[in-house]
């Protein structure tokens, strides 16, 4: 399972207030990645980080903000949550081969915003 | 980006080989193919990839027309664990790192 661990599994919050959520990995990989999924829908990227402190957008990257501040922890943050951001959230990572990469993908964190 | 076509759904019986098919007929000639599968009430868990040639490993087979146009994912045996949704996703090759791109992907059902 490549070490990821995210926090908290579930939570229940309203509209307006802000929600972190935590990805934490043990096996010191460089690149992290949040992703949302919805019904019916695959995943999509949200923000990556490509190391400490260095991030970028995804796909869907609005309404939401991340930090790395140390390698083995990558924040994703809500700043005023809405009940679009009603998903489950996939915290990555990647094992970068010689030539190619795996993902590895957390257990996922499922957000309800009331 | 590639874009990818898979089935929405597919049924077979346990203990039956699977063919999963996928169409990728705008990949770049550096794409490698990517498959991916989710678990119920799980996250993505890689499966296998291929650039040209025919691949294998433990979980599954995978078979690249010689277009590269088009792919077929391979159990040879399901069981009722491998009913999942099975993802086709092209990925740059050359390093980097870059997010993933799924589609709808492929929704399995196993008969017992």
């Amino acid at each position: 399972d490549a070490g990821i661990t995210q926090s908290p599994r579930h939570k229940v919050t309203e509209t307006g207030t802000p929600v972190t959520l935590r990805c934490h990995q043990t096996e010191n990989h460089r690149y992290m990645y949040w992703y949302r999924q919805d019904p019916g829908h695959g995943l999509r990227l949200i923000h990556y980080s490509y190391g400490v402190k260095d991030t970028d957008k995804g796909e869907v990257s609005d309404g939401y903000s991340v930090s790395r501040s140390k390698t083995e922890d990558f924040l994703l943050t809500l700043e005023s949550a809405t009940s679009s951001q009603t998903s489950v959230y996939f915290c990555a990572i990647s094992e970068v081969r010689l030539d190619y990469y795996e993902q590895y993908f957390g257990p996922g964190t499922r957000l309800t915003v009331t | 980006d590639a874009k990818t076509t898979q089935p929405n759904s597919m049924e077979s019986n346990e203990e039956e080989p699977v063919h999963l098919p996928c169409n990728h007929s705008t990949i770049s000639g550096t794409d490698y193919i990517h498959w991916y599968r989710q678990l119920p009430s799980q996250g993505p868990e890689y499966v296998i990839h291929g650039l040209t040639s025919n691949v294998n490993n433990r979980m599954a087979s995978l078979a690249i027309a010689e277009d590269r146009k088009s792919s077929t994912l391979i159990l040879h045996r399901a069981t009722l664990r491998d009913a999942a949704v099975y993802y086709c996703i092209p990925v740059r090759g050359g390093g980097g790192a870059d997010g993933l791109t799924f589609g709808k992907g492929t929704h399995l059902i196993i008969q017992p």
